[in-house]
């Protein structure tokens, strides 16, 4: 079964203090994963992908295949990361298959 | 704004009524997806477009809900003998497809969403 878990309804941290959302998956293959964003009053947005290995607004995520996981991180939150994350995967379409999402609250 | 967009933004309706709710792409996006949420959920996937011809349906489309994109440009969700559990925000996406770069996916524009409420 195609699965995206996000264990984790909301996570409150401190402005500076580190940041982990987690993401595990299920998927007979190899999929393509994606974190989407959602801020307030705004449209889902695509945050970063595993392919590109790209850091963006100082986040990172990478894929482990073993652990089946691929965790968002960001090293020092800021109060303008607050917003709705959602962990999605692709497999051989494109149709796009999502977690639960994760509400991030950054505290100043 | 040249984004994707969705109308209307709001719906509210009586059990039993039809509706039908309207998507324009991004326009040289070839591909047109459509998501419903629930609340406290993440998007799922209901149904999406190459051209004009549908190519996917999921399970969760019953016969009640048809799609059509009958020129391969704007999209339409009509839902007939709407139910309280069709209460969720309807929302449509757009790509274009081909191979870039990397990866053969193509990023998926959202749209503001169509939020549907059955009274």
């Amino acid at each position: 079964a195609q699965r995206v878990t996000q264990p984790e309804k909301l996570l409150s941290v401190f402005k500076g203090a580190p940041v982990e959302l987690k993401c595990n998956y299920s998927y007979s293959g190899s999929p393509e994963l994606f974190w989407y964003v959602q801020y307030s009053r705004q449209r889902l947005q695509l945050l970063l992908r595993h392919i590109s290995r790209e850091s963006i607004k100082g986040f990172t995520a990478d894929l482990n295949k073993g652990e089946t996981s691929f965790h968002l991180k960001k090293p020092f939150a800021q109060e303008e990361d607050s917003a709705m994350y959602y962990c999605a995967l692709s497999g051989n379409t494109d149709k796009l298959i999502f977690g639960t999402g994760t509400r991030l609250q950054v505290f100043p | 704004d040249t984004g994707v967009s969705q109308n209307p933004r709001h719906k509210i309706t009586k059990r039993g009524q039809n509706v039908t709710f309207r998507c324009d792409p991004i326009s040289e996006h070839n591909r047109l997806y459509w998501y419903r949420q629930t609340l406290g959920q993440g998007p799922e996937f209901l149904t999406y477009f190459q051209n004009e011809a549908q190519l996917e349906k999921s399970r969760l489309l019953s016969d009640r809900f048809s799609a059509e994109r009958p020129k391969g440009s704007f999209s339409t969700l009509e839902i007939q003998r709407t139910e309280q559990g069709d209460s969720a925000m309807y929302l449509c996406a757009s790509s274009s497809a081909g191979t870039s770069g990397l990866s053969s996916y193509n990023e998926q524009f959202f749209g503001p969403g169509t939020r549907l409420t059955v009274l």
